[in-house]
């Protein structure tokens, strides 16, 4: 059974560009979350989708935008980059019905330059 | 708001026990875990205790939670130089997102 996985590995951008990350939950889960961990720091809730919505939203600009497919699959969006987006963007999953249980993916790591 | 606190670095010889502690402030948090990142690596979910519960041990890992303090703590037993790696807590309410510290380096010399 894979677990959660996610696309790219690394990422280079420039400032003022856009970027597509992309999270695969395990089989079974049907709730992604996505965190951002900048160096040194405790990861940081950026939003969580279910049945294709945004249902909880943490302090991000709308700069941060997300999306969930029918097959649970999601992708998060930063539009117009700026050098402090450089972080760990990690995507987590839960299985149907255990919200309080979150399996993480091994991350991408955005650098914006 | 949520605040969880946590020292930055622990060094354990090869063997011994370690302690990771931790403190939180939200009152209303129903579930607190553990995770471990190893270097390069996403966060691997270790353990998680119910805030009704004060202990809960799985093989070598222990978790004590005293409600009153709001504190929280992970020992792991005969620590290896595998164990080398960041410990994150984190707290939750029923359907709220984690928060997490920043994390203890536990380091392990052989």
């Amino acid at each position: 059974d894979a677990g959660v996985t996610q696309s790219p590995t690394h990422l280079i951008k420039t400032r003022g560009q856009q970027v597509t990350l992309r999270c695969s939950p395990k089989s079974g889960h049907d709730t992604v979350s996505w965190y951002q961990q900048a160096l040194g720091q405790g990861p940081q809730f950026i939003f969580q989708y279910y049945e294709e919505e945004e249902r909880q939203r943490g302090n991000f600009p709308d700069r941060f935008s997300g999306h969930q497919f029918p097959n649970y699959s999601s992708e998060l969006n930063v539009n117009a980059l700026l050098l402090g987006d450089s972080a760990l963007y990690l995507c987590a999953s839960s299985p149907r019905g255990r919200r309080e249980t979150q399996y993480f993916g091994p991350g991408t790591r955005l650098l914006v330059l | 708001g949520e605040d969880v606190e946590q020292s930055l670095f622990l060094s354990v010889r090869e063997g011994d026990s370690s302690v990771i502690n931790c403190t939180y402030t939200d009152s209303s948090s129903t579930y607190l875990y553990w995770y471990k990142q190893e270097p390069g690596a996403g966060l691997q979910l270790l353990t998680y205790i119910f805030s009704n519960m004060d202990m809960k041990q799985d093989q070598r890992l222990t978790v004590l939670l005293n409600k009153k303090d709001k504190h929280l703590s992970l020992r792991i037993a005969d620590t290896q130089t595998g164990d080398s790696a960041i410990y994150f807590c984190a707290e939750a309410g029923g359907n709220t997102p984690l928060v997490f510290g920043k994390g203890t380096r536990l380091s392990v010399i052989a």
